[in-house]
Protein backbone atom coordinates (compact mmCIF):
# COMPACT_ATOMS: atom_id res chain seq x y z
CA UNK A 1 0.00 0.00 0.00
CA UNK A 2 1.22 3.55 -0.83
CA UNK A 3 1.93 5.81 1.72
CA UNK A 4 1.61 9.41 1.93
CA UNK A 5 3.34 11.13 -1.07
CA UNK A 6 4.82 14.50 -1.46
CA UNK A 7 5.25 16.43 -4.56
CA UNK A 8 7.85 18.17 -4.97
CA UNK A 9 10.44 16.75 -2.69
CA UNK A 10 12.51 20.06 -2.72
CA UNK A 11 11.55 23.65 -4.10
CA UNK A 12 13.85 26.78 -4.22
CA UNK A 13 12.17 29.93 -5.63
CA UNK A 14 12.59 33.50 -5.20
CA UNK A 15 10.83 35.92 -2.99
CA UNK A 16 8.05 37.20 -4.54
CA UNK A 17 7.03 33.99 -6.98
CA UNK A 18 4.35 31.27 -6.37
CA UNK A 19 4.93 27.72 -5.42
CA UNK A 20 2.33 25.22 -5.21
CA UNK A 21 3.43 22.11 -2.91
CA UNK A 22 0.98 18.57 -3.45
CA UNK A 23 0.13 15.50 -0.95
CA UNK A 24 -1.70 12.95 -2.16
CA UNK A 25 -2.97 10.70 1.35
CA UNK A 26 -3.30 7.15 1.99
CA UNK A 27 -6.10 5.90 -0.24
CA UNK A 28 -9.43 5.87 2.23
CA UNK A 29 -8.11 8.61 4.88
CA UNK A 30 -10.74 10.70 5.13
CA UNK A 31 -8.13 13.17 7.39
CA UNK A 32 -5.39 15.10 5.59
CA UNK A 33 -3.23 17.56 7.95
CA UNK A 34 -0.45 19.81 6.54
CA UNK A 35 2.67 20.75 8.97
CA UNK A 36 5.54 22.75 8.46
CA UNK A 37 9.14 22.94 10.31
CA UNK A 38 11.09 26.26 9.94
CA UNK A 39 14.49 26.52 10.75
CA UNK A 40 15.49 23.15 13.34
CA UNK A 41 12.21 24.41 15.29
CA UNK A 42 9.24 22.47 16.01
CA UNK A 43 7.03 21.20 13.69
CA UNK A 44 3.99 23.42 13.58
CA UNK A 45 -0.03 22.52 12.44
CA UNK A 46 -1.10 24.39 9.48
CA UNK A 47 -4.46 23.22 8.69
CA UNK A 48 -6.84 20.11 9.08
CA UNK A 49 -9.14 18.44 6.35
CA UNK A 50 -11.78 16.11 6.85
CA UNK A 51 -12.34 15.08 3.39
CA UNK A 52 -12.65 18.36 1.10
CA UNK A 53 -13.67 20.43 4.27
CA UNK A 54 -11.36 22.55 6.26
CA UNK A 55 -11.98 21.19 10.37
CA UNK A 56 -9.27 23.66 11.45
CA UNK A 57 -7.33 26.10 9.68
CA UNK A 58 -6.19 27.74 12.72
CA UNK A 59 -2.05 27.56 12.11
CA UNK A 60 -2.21 28.82 8.81
CA UNK A 61 -0.05 31.75 9.12
CA UNK A 62 -0.99 34.63 6.60
CA UNK A 63 -3.65 34.71 3.76
CA UNK A 64 -0.74 34.16 1.25
CA UNK A 65 -1.18 30.49 2.47
CA UNK A 66 -3.95 28.80 0.44
CA UNK A 67 -5.16 25.22 1.15
CA UNK A 68 -7.25 23.14 -1.23
CA UNK A 69 -8.61 19.63 -1.18
CA UNK A 70 -10.69 19.34 -4.24
CA UNK A 71 -12.73 15.94 -3.99
CA UNK A 72 -11.24 14.96 -0.89
CA UNK A 73 -8.42 13.32 -2.11
CA UNK A 74 -5.34 15.04 -2.47
CA UNK A 75 -4.51 18.63 -1.17
CA UNK A 76 -2.68 21.36 -2.89
CA UNK A 77 -1.07 23.98 -0.71
CA UNK A 78 -0.02 27.35 -2.70
CA UNK A 79 2.30 30.16 -1.27
CA UNK A 80 1.67 33.25 -2.46
CA UNK A 81 3.73 35.71 -2.99
CA UNK A 82 6.45 33.36 -1.32
CA UNK A 83 8.83 35.29 1.93
CA UNK A 84 11.80 34.55 3.20
CA UNK A 85 10.26 33.40 6.64
CA UNK A 86 8.30 30.56 4.59
CA UNK A 87 11.77 28.83 3.89
CA UNK A 88 10.98 25.35 5.60
CA UNK A 89 9.87 21.94 5.57
CA UNK A 90 6.41 21.45 4.87
CA UNK A 91 4.81 17.76 5.69
CA UNK A 92 1.52 16.10 4.87
CA UNK A 93 0.03 13.43 6.67
CA UNK A 94 -3.18 11.68 6.94
CA UNK A 95 -5.11 9.13 9.17
CA UNK A 96 -8.40 7.18 8.82
CA UNK A 97 -11.38 8.71 9.54
CA UNK A 98 -13.74 6.94 12.66
CA UNK A 99 -16.99 7.03 14.47
CA UNK A 100 -17.55 7.95 18.03
CA UNK A 101 -14.27 8.86 20.14
CA UNK A 102 -11.74 6.46 18.06
CA UNK A 103 -8.24 7.77 17.82
CA UNK A 104 -6.28 7.08 14.52
CA UNK A 105 -2.76 8.08 14.62
CA UNK A 106 -1.13 10.26 10.99
CA UNK A 107 1.00 9.03 8.94
CA UNK A 108 3.58 11.43 7.57
CA UNK A 109 5.39 12.28 3.83
CA UNK A 110 8.46 12.50 3.19
CA UNK A 111 7.90 16.17 3.15
CA UNK A 112 8.68 19.19 1.15
CA UNK A 113 11.82 21.01 1.63
CA UNK A 114 11.43 24.69 0.24
CA UNK A 115 13.60 27.00 0.32
CA UNK A 116 13.05 30.52 -0.70
CA UNK A 117 15.71 33.35 -1.87
CA UNK B 1 -2.63 25.48 25.38
CA UNK B 2 -0.79 22.28 24.72
CA UNK B 3 3.07 22.11 24.70
CA UNK B 4 5.87 20.07 24.51
CA UNK B 5 9.30 20.22 25.63
CA UNK B 6 12.39 18.16 24.44
CA UNK B 7 14.79 20.36 26.59
CA UNK B 8 18.11 17.56 24.45
CA UNK B 9 18.71 19.24 21.36
CA UNK B 10 21.65 16.93 20.50
CA UNK B 11 22.77 13.95 22.18
CA UNK B 12 25.92 11.85 21.25
CA UNK B 13 26.43 8.66 22.14
CA UNK B 14 28.88 5.53 20.77
CA UNK B 15 27.15 2.33 19.87
CA UNK B 16 25.56 -0.01 22.08
CA UNK B 17 25.46 2.57 24.91
CA UNK B 18 21.82 3.19 26.41
CA UNK B 19 20.22 6.52 25.67
CA UNK B 20 16.90 8.25 26.85
CA UNK B 21 15.56 10.89 25.26
CA UNK B 22 13.36 13.17 27.27
CA UNK B 23 9.92 14.49 26.60
CA UNK B 24 7.76 17.14 28.93
CA UNK B 25 4.13 18.24 27.72
CA UNK B 26 1.70 20.78 29.53
CA UNK B 27 -1.93 19.77 28.72
CA UNK B 28 -5.20 21.32 30.68
CA UNK B 29 -7.21 18.06 28.83
CA UNK B 30 -7.77 15.18 30.76
CA UNK B 31 -8.02 12.91 27.40
CA UNK B 32 -5.27 13.17 25.66
CA UNK B 33 -2.89 11.09 23.53
CA UNK B 34 1.32 10.86 23.33
CA UNK B 35 3.86 9.87 20.44
CA UNK B 36 7.14 9.75 19.48
CA UNK B 37 8.15 9.84 15.50
CA UNK B 38 11.44 9.03 14.21
CA UNK B 39 12.93 11.44 11.55
CA UNK B 40 16.10 9.67 9.68
CA UNK B 41 17.92 11.43 7.17
CA UNK B 42 15.47 10.40 4.22
CA UNK B 43 13.25 12.98 5.94
CA UNK B 44 10.08 11.16 6.48
CA UNK B 45 8.41 10.87 9.68
CA UNK B 46 8.03 7.37 10.84
CA UNK B 47 5.50 6.62 13.92
CA UNK B 48 6.70 4.92 16.91
CA UNK B 49 3.97 4.42 19.58
CA UNK B 50 1.48 6.26 20.74
CA UNK B 51 -0.08 6.06 24.31
CA UNK B 52 -3.39 7.73 25.81
CA UNK B 53 -3.78 9.45 29.32
CA UNK B 54 -5.61 6.53 30.85
CA UNK B 55 -3.01 4.06 30.25
CA UNK B 56 0.37 4.46 32.50
CA UNK B 57 1.82 1.32 31.78
CA UNK B 58 5.41 1.45 30.03
CA UNK B 59 5.74 0.15 27.08
CA UNK B 60 8.64 -2.43 25.53
CA UNK B 61 9.37 -2.86 22.04
CA UNK B 62 12.60 -4.60 21.46
CA UNK B 63 15.35 -1.85 22.44
CA UNK B 64 12.95 0.47 22.47
CA UNK B 65 10.98 1.25 25.81
CA UNK B 66 8.94 4.45 26.97
CA UNK B 67 7.88 5.70 30.67
CA UNK B 68 5.02 7.51 30.61
CA UNK B 69 4.52 9.33 33.90
CA UNK B 70 1.21 11.78 34.22
CA UNK B 71 2.66 12.87 38.07
CA UNK B 72 5.68 14.27 36.30
CA UNK B 73 4.03 15.01 32.93
CA UNK B 74 6.87 13.40 31.23
CA UNK B 75 6.97 10.61 28.55
CA UNK B 76 10.67 9.21 28.20
CA UNK B 77 11.84 7.41 25.20
CA UNK B 78 14.77 5.32 26.17
CA UNK B 79 16.99 2.73 23.62
CA UNK B 80 18.65 0.12 24.89
CA UNK B 81 22.23 -1.28 23.27
CA UNK B 82 22.06 2.10 20.49
CA UNK B 83 23.05 1.36 16.74
CA UNK B 84 24.55 3.49 14.32
CA UNK B 85 20.67 2.94 12.54
CA UNK B 86 19.13 4.67 15.59
CA UNK B 87 20.63 8.46 14.64
CA UNK B 88 17.86 10.16 13.79
CA UNK B 89 15.80 13.40 14.95
CA UNK B 90 13.06 11.98 17.48
CA UNK B 91 10.21 13.94 17.99
CA UNK B 92 7.78 13.57 20.61
CA UNK B 93 4.09 15.20 20.07
CA UNK B 94 1.23 15.14 22.25
CA UNK B 95 -2.77 15.73 20.75
CA UNK B 96 -6.06 16.45 22.49
CA UNK B 97 -8.94 13.74 22.22
CA UNK B 98 -10.97 13.03 18.99
CA UNK B 99 -13.58 15.70 17.97
CA UNK B 100 -16.95 14.12 18.64
CA UNK B 101 -17.13 13.54 14.78
CA UNK B 102 -14.65 11.54 15.47
CA UNK B 103 -11.46 12.82 13.47
CA UNK B 104 -8.36 13.30 15.07
CA UNK B 105 -7.05 16.28 16.32
CA UNK B 106 -3.39 17.90 15.17
CA UNK B 107 -0.43 16.98 16.95
CA UNK B 108 1.82 19.67 18.63
CA UNK B 109 5.38 19.07 18.76
CA UNK B 110 8.81 19.36 20.48
CA UNK B 111 11.84 21.18 18.63
CA UNK B 112 12.92 17.38 18.43
CA UNK B 113 16.11 16.02 19.58
CA UNK B 114 19.19 14.84 17.48
CA UNK B 115 20.48 11.62 18.42
CA UNK B 116 24.05 10.62 16.82
CA UNK B 117 25.08 7.18 17.50
CA UNK B 118 28.83 7.03 16.60
CA UNK B 119 30.56 3.37 15.86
Amino acid sequence: EAGVTQFPSHSVIEKGQTVTLRCDPISGHDNLYWYRRVMGKEIKFLLHFVKESKQDESGMPNNRFLAERTGGTYSTLKVQPAELEDSGVYFCASSQGQGGLVFTEAFFGQGTRLTVV
Amino acid sequence: AQKVTQAQTEISVVEKEDVTLDCVYETRDTTYYLFWYKQPPSGELVFLIRRNSFDEQNEISGRYSWNFQKSTSSFNFTITASQVVDSAVYFCALSEGPFSSGSARQLTFGSGTQLTVLP
